[in-house]
């Protein structure tokens, strides 16, 4: 059982189209994280979102609460986008009980 | 600012033998944990600490123990590395439960 599933597993796009990542999940949650693994290995935070929508230069997203889903969008994408993206959801909210749940991640490869 | 580091970089060991990863941050961060990432199952949990001198068991962790003597370390002990222990570690640190994390480089253990 995963709590939190991602789609596609792999996504293979030519430069400038439009991507988009899903995440679902089935626990309830504090806060939900993106992540970038870059082929070398290193792990970035990308947005953390608990509602609503985010944006930093090409990537955007967003949260629906109610739905239990997230979405990564990435616009105009270029070839240094490609690597691997991990959703990861966090329950609770104090010090004790609370996990982590990560998503087994999408690799993207983004072609010129 | 290093930021995260983890030493060493890479290792074998052959069964039965014990070592000891070490996690540093220099961004005064109250939270650090030590995740494992295996291939299909995505990041997990192992142990984490919410302050020097705590600890607390994450998703998977038995066969490790840990340490957090100082704010800045955070130290993962295999005493006895099975195969199963194969994988690739990574720590990370956060200024709080729902704070952005901040990962280390990671440490790639092969157990023989």
């Amino acid at each position: 059982k995963n709590e939190v599933e991602q789609s596609p597993q792999n996504l293979t796009a030519q430069e400038g189209e439009f991507i988009t990542i899903n995440c679902s999940y089935s626990v309830g949650i504090s806060a939900l994280h993106w992540l970038q693994q870059h082929p070398g290995g290193g792990i970035v935070s990308l947005f953390m979102l608990s509602s609503g929508k985010k944006k930093h230069g090409r990537l955007i997203a967003t949260i629906n609460i109610q739905e239990k889903h997230s979405s990564l969008h990435i616009t105009a994408s270029h070839p240094r986008d490609s690597a691997v993206y991990i959703c990861a959801v966090l329950t609770g909210g104090s010090n004790t009980g609370n996990q982590f749940y990560f998503g087994t991640g999408t690799s993207l490869t983004v072609i010129p | 600012n290093a930021g995260v580091t983890q030493t060493p970089k890479f290792r074998v060991l052959k069964t039965g033998q014990s070592m000891t990863l070490l996690c540093a941050q220099d961004m005064n961060h109250e939270y650090m944990y030590w995740y494992r990432q295996d291939p299909g199952m995505g990041l997990r949990l192992i142990h984490y600490s919410v302050g020097e001198g705590t600890t607390a068991k994450g998703e998977v962790p038995d066969g490790y123990n840990v340490s957090r003597l100082k704010k800045q370390n955070f130290l993962l002990g295999l005493e006895s590395a099975a195969p199963s222990q194969t994988s690739v570690y990574f720590c990370a640190s956060s200024r709080g439960w729902t704070a952005v994390p901040y990962f280390g480089p990671g440490t790639r253990l092969t157990v023989t």
